[in-house]
């Protein structure tokens, strides 16, 4: 079984600049999570799909962060503009459902300088 | 306002010794208690735990969940120099909507 695909691996931008990221669920999972992690810390979760609605989506920065799953598949997260602070690694993650433990790819890690 | 802590915030052991890391949490409408294990990038599911005092074990590692008191332990038994990572608790809540991580437990084991 495939795991979680993420594009791109690592992203360096200037600060107001834009950027985006792919995310790839393992086939037949209904739910998708977007995670920020700072360096030191934990996984913020930003944003929940389920299928292509949003279940949670409450810590999202939603003047500048914009994510969709259109199709209920593949994920979208962006970032426009960037700022500083944006840097670290950014995590997709999916469930079969949503009260089972969550599956994570890789991650991009983005620095904004 | 919700949060999960955990201690230590990191831990030297040498192989063969047994650990117990913790979580802590205050977070409304819990419904479970999750452990993963983070090596580089990307966090392994370890167990989920919804109910007090059923411990859940696979292989060298348990863990056991006390929503009274609210915190869970992780145990690793034997360690191996494998084992060592960062571990991460999280806590879902309001039906699985929210879940919060804690800054986790980095362990180190030496050979």
């Amino acid at each position: 079984e495939a795991g979680v695909a993420q594009s791109p691996r690592y992203k360096i931008i200037e600060k107001r600049q834009s950027v985006a990221f792919w995310c790839n669920p393992i086939s037949g999972h209904a739910t998708l999570y977007w995670y920020q992690q700072i360096l030191g810390q934990g996984p913020k979760l930003l944003i929940q799909f389920q299928n292509n609605g949003v279940v949670d989506d409450s810590q999202l920065p939603k003047d500048r962060f914009s994510a969709e799953r259109l199709k209920g598949v593949d994920s979208t997260l962006k970032i426009q503009p960037a700022k500083l602070e944006d840097s670290a690694v950014y995590l997709c993650a999916s469930s079969r459902d949503r009260a089972e433990g969550q599956y994570f790819g890789p991650g991009t890690r983005l620095t904004v300088t | 306002e919700d949060k999960v802590v955990q201690s230590p915030l990191s831990l030297v052991v040498h192989e063969g010794d047994t650990v117990t890391l913790n979580c802590s949490y205050e977070v409304t409408n819990f419904r479970s208690l999750l452990w993963y294990k983070q090596e580089k990038k990307a966090p392994t599911f370890l167990f989920m735990l919804t109910s007090s005092g059923i411990e859940k074990k696979s292989g060298r590692l348990s863990s056991i969940l006390d929503k009274k008191e609210l915190f869970s332990i992780l145990n690793i038994t034997a360690t191996q120099t494998g084992d060592s990572a960062i571990y991460l608790c999280a806590v879902a809540s309001h039906n699985f909507n929210k879940f919060y991580f804690g800054s986790g437990t980095k362990l180190n084991v030496k050979p």
